[in-house]
């Protein structure tokens, strides 16, 4: 089946680095996307990798392995805006997106 | 303001009812697409649109129906709610091409009783 794992929660320190890794399971890959929810709010995008390595988006940063069928997540000098739940998705061979289920961030002062 | 528009922002619904959650774009997306959202699982698609005319089945179809009259409406039917159905439901569009982000509306908060 396909699968797609990251851990439920994780707590950093407001100005600390944080990495929220991801694995997946999909029949054919097309693709990794990383989204971000605010509590009560929409899913927005924040990236899409599809090759192997490191794509860098000011303080956000996204890694592919495809033959690990992994992924992270790096969010750098960290502020209390980014508390909130950070999502993974797949796109399998059939371009349907498989989610995983979220990483809640919890910034602390 | 170009987006997604998602109606009601939540409801409250007795068991048995039918109940159309409306979604509506202004981006000219040929992609359409409706999920749900449940505490502790990831989002899961109920019914899709690649373009106006056509519809295709999610992950979680039962007990919903979509209609996709022109590009820029896309609304789900509950044809008689069942308590599983509360759920957080979320309308999301894209550009056509696999590989394009979804931009998501704010979301229904639906209740069934």
């Amino acid at each position: 089946g396909q699968n797609i794992d990251q851990p439920t929660e994780m707590t950093a320190t407001e100005g600390a680095i944080v990495q929220i890794n991801c694995t997946y399971q999909t029949s054919g890959f097309n693709g990794l996307f990383w989204y971000q929810q605010h509590a009560g709010e929409a899913p927005t995008f924040l990236s899409y990798n599809v090759l192997d390595g490191l794509e860098e988006k000011g303080r956000f940063s996204s890694f592919l392995s495809r033959s690990k069928g992994y992924s992270y997540l790096l969010l750098k000098e960290l502020q209390m805006k980014d508390s909130a739940s950070y999502l993974c998705a797949a796109l399998d061979s059939n371009y349907q997106l498989i989610w995983g289920a979220g990483t809640k961030l919890i910034i602390k002062p | 303001i170009a987006g997604i528009t998602q109606a009601p922002t939540s409801q409250i619904l007795a068991a048995g009812r039918r109940m159309t959650l409306r979604c509506t774009q202004d981006m000219r997306h040929n992609a359409m697409y409706w999920y749900r959202q449940d505490l502790g699982l990831g989002l899961r698609l109920i019914h899709y649109s690649n373009t106006a005319g056509t519809t295709g089945k999610g992950e979680v179809p039962d007990g919903y129906s979509v209609s996709r009259a022109n590009t820029d409406d896309f609304p789900l039917t509950l044809a008689s709610a069942v308590p599983s159905q509360t759920s957080v439901y979320f309308c999301a569009s894209s550009q056509t091409g696999g590989n394009q982000p979804q931009h998501f509306g704010d979301g229904t908060r639906l209740s069934i009783l």
